[in-house]
């Protein structure tokens, strides 16, 4: 299997659940994002991996805990999450996230989320 | 502030005809822009990239235009295909950091046979 891949691609769960979204890229890539997409409004960068180290989180409630045990695997951990937290959560590697770098993002299909 | 903004939010057109999606941006400095086409269901993918000293590029039926100066960029789509209905997303990146994309909201094709 080639590319990005994420599990689930649909999830609803109540407030009080614990669930874990997964990525999985056969890219060969060092970087891996997690981003949210909501309705009419523009992605929203949440976290970055560099070799597997978090480089970057972009104020995200702790309710969202990412994890990266490797360069090929990203999961996002939630935890009492809220209506508002609803989204499309969409997973991204890139060759390496250097600074000034052009590198192309490669996304997965996405999660589609519902929080009930 | 840092902003990129897309016109129109959705377009219908007929199978066959062109069409001209816009993005202004704000970004500063500038480094380079990307359009991304996202299907239904899917993850975005990129269309093309544009870096300052590229006015025009082509991929396929899919021609980007940036004017840097002015800081607009605009991807035409020629004779357009039911395939061609998605979101298309215009992404700016500045030079001041590895991470600093900035996104459009993005517009909504559809094409109708």
């Amino acid at each position: 299997e080639t590319g990005v891949t994420q599990t689930p691609r649909h999830l609803v769960m109540g407030m009080t659940n614990k669930k874990s979204l997964k990525c999985e890229q056969h890219l060969g890539h060092n970087a891996m994002y997690w981003y949210k997409q909501s309705a009419k409004k523009p992605l929203e960068l949440m976290f970055v991996y560099n070799f597997k180290e978090q480089t970057e989180n972009n104020s995200v409630p702790s309710r969202f805990s990412p994890e990266c045990p490797n360069s090929s695997h990203l999961f996002l951990h939630l935890h009492t999450l809220q209506p508002e937290d609803s989204a499309l959560y969409l997973c991204a590697s890139s060759p390496a996230s250097a600074s000034g770098s052009v590198y192309e993002q490669y996304f997965g299909p996405g999660t589609r989320l519902t929080v009930t | 502030k840092n902003q990129v903004e897309q016109s129109p939010q959705s377009l219908i057109i007929l199978e066959g005809k062109n069409c001209t999606l816009q993005c202004n941006y704000t970004v500063s400095p500038f480094s380079n822009l990307r359009w991304y086409k996202q299907d239904t269901g899917r993850g975005p993918v990129s269309l093309t990239i544009m870096t300052f000293s590229e006015n025009t590029k082509s991929n396929g039926r899919y021609t980007a235009t940036l004017d840097a100066d002015t800081k607009q960029s605009s991807l035409h789509i020629t004779a357009s295909q039911l395939s061609d209905s998605a979101s298309y997303i215009c992404v700016v990146r500045d030079q001041t950091g590895a991470n600093n994309l900035f996104f459009g909201t993005g517009t909504r094709l559809t094409v109708i046979p």
